[in-house]
């Protein structure tokens, strides 16, 4: 069975400061699909990032970061140098190829970010 | 501009009406999805629709009917018989090539309240 997990619920961190949000996954297939989508206030999510499960390579753009390790089923997400505008929902997401492009959502973890 | 619309923004309805969402997308994507979320939870899949006039159920899918008759545009009917229809509804849009996994495209969400 599909399973996203985002233990983090809620993340309040003070402007400029470094924050990883956590993902853990779990699916049998060998190819599948890793999502990360922000969620501001407005309520519209955002895209970020896809990563397919034959690509570990971590992937930098601009102040964010995401490190991909299959060994532990692991797909997080870093924002450096934080800033109150990166305040929002943040969203994992997995899809498995065999299943149509369907995506599972984990349950988001808030992240605050105060001046 | 390219993009998904999602009309009204707010919608409020009585009990025992059925309500229809409309979600329209002008990015010439060929597959379409149709969420809700529940506050402090991810996104949950109603139902998706990968080509024209051909739809499958999601995960909660009970208590709602969809319709794609044109590529731009996926309906979703709340009906009477969904017994918990207050939330946020999310219509999303991806292309689809061959069996890959692509990211999905979101609109700006109706806010439903049934009272």
């Amino acid at each position: 069975a599909q399973k996203v997990t985002q233990a983090q619920t809620e993340i309040s961190v003070v402007e400029k400061e470094d924050v990883t949000l956590d993902c853990v996954y779990e699916t049998r297939d060998t190819t599948y699909y890793l999502f990360w989508y922000k969620q501001p206030p407005s309520g519209e999510l955002v895209f970020l990032i896809r990563r397919n499960s034959f690509d570990e390579q971590n992937e930098i753009s601009g102040r964010y970061s995401w490190n991909f390790q299959k060994s532990t089923s692991s797909f997080n997400f870093t924002i450096t140098a934080s800033q109150v505008v990166d305040s929002a929902v943040y969203f994992c997401a997995l899809s498995e190829a065999s299943r149509g492009n369907k995506l599972v959502f984990g349950a988001g973890t808030i992240l605050r970010v105060k001046s | 501009d390219g993009g998904i619309t999602q009309s009204p923004k707010y919608l409020f309805r009585k009990e025992g009406q059925n309500v229809t969402l409309s979600c329209e997308q002008n990015l010439n994507h060929d597959a379409m999805y149709w969420y809700r979320q529940d506050p402090g939870q991810g996104l949950r899949l109603i139902y998706y629709s990968q080509i024209v006039n051909d739809f499958q159920k999601g995960d909660i899918a009970e208590g709602y009917s969809v319709s794609r008759e044109k590529k731009e545009s996926f309906p979703l009917t709340v009906t009477s018989a969904q017994k918990n229809p207050t939330a946020f509804y999310l219509c999303a849009s991806s292309t689809k090539r061959g069996g890959s996994s692509y990211e999905q495209y979101f609109g700006p969400g109706t806010r439903l309240t049934v009272t």
